[in-house]
């Protein structure tokens, strides 16, 4: 039982370009989520989905969008990167019930020259 | 919306010493209050949970207590060791709907062998 996996572990970008970024879980939950992580600011929601074929913006949502064609696999795009975007992403999932943790995967650690 | 603060932003203990790690939340409906533990490298994992419903849960050397009335919660850690060393998040929900977490802004904790 891999959990949540992200791909691709590391990547730099320069200025302009665009990527994606994927999330695949295999606990067959409901709720998928995309964050960055920031030094000193915790973990801040980008965009989030309460299942197949919904998306809904978090609290930074402008840069990003977001795609969820198949209940397991949420996906991160950046159209245009920019430097500010340079950040830790982590994806995480929840069967939809009340009061369940948030699973985790490892991160994609993004660099934007 | 919620706010969570978090404090210390650092700790330092002696190996064997117990460590405290307090948050205070803004939103009186919230319900949910998970503690995550990030190692270098790895998303965050939940090591502990309380609802709103129980005003202290203890899991081996780790508890969680939450005064509702003060909306502030704690996360002790006794007897701790090398091991325990990372980042400890807090974070807050109201437990439904899509699970909107709010996190705190984490705490890393050393501890000296």
């Amino acid at each position: 039982n891999a959990g949540v996996t992200q791909t691709p572990k590391f990547r730099v970008l320069k200025t302009g370009q665009s990527m994606t970024l994927l999330c695949a879980q295999d606990m067959n939950h409901e709720y998928m989520y995309w964050y960055r992580q920031d030094p000193g600011m915790g973990l801040r929601l980008i965009h989030y989905s309460v299942g197949e074929g919904t998306t809904a913006k978090g609290e930074v949502p402008d840069g990003y969008n977001v795609s969820r064609l198949k209940k397991q696999n949420f996906l991160l795009g950046l159209e245009s990167a920019a430097p500010s975007q340079t950040s830790v992403y982590f994806c995480a999932s929840t069967d939809g019930n009340s009061n369940q943790p948030q699973h985790f995967g490892d991160g994609t650690r993004l660099s934007i020259l | 919306g919620e706010n969570v603060e978090q404090h210390p932003s650092t700790l330092s203990v002696q190996e064997g010493d117990s460590a405290v790690i307090k948050c205070t939340y803004s939103d009186s409906a919230s319900n949910y209050f998970p503690w995550y533990k990030q190692e270098l490298g790895k998303g965050p994992q939940l090591i502990i949970d309380i609802r709103s419903n129980v005003g202290e849960k203890k899991d081996q050397r780790i508890a969680v207590t939450l005064n509702k009335t003060a909306k502030h919660f704690s996360l002790h850690i006794t007897e701790t060791q090398p091991e325990d060393s990372a980042v400890y998040f807090c974070a807050a929900s109201r437990g439904w709907g899509y699970q909107k977490v709010t996190f705190g802004t984490g705490t890393k904790l050393q501890v000296i062998p």
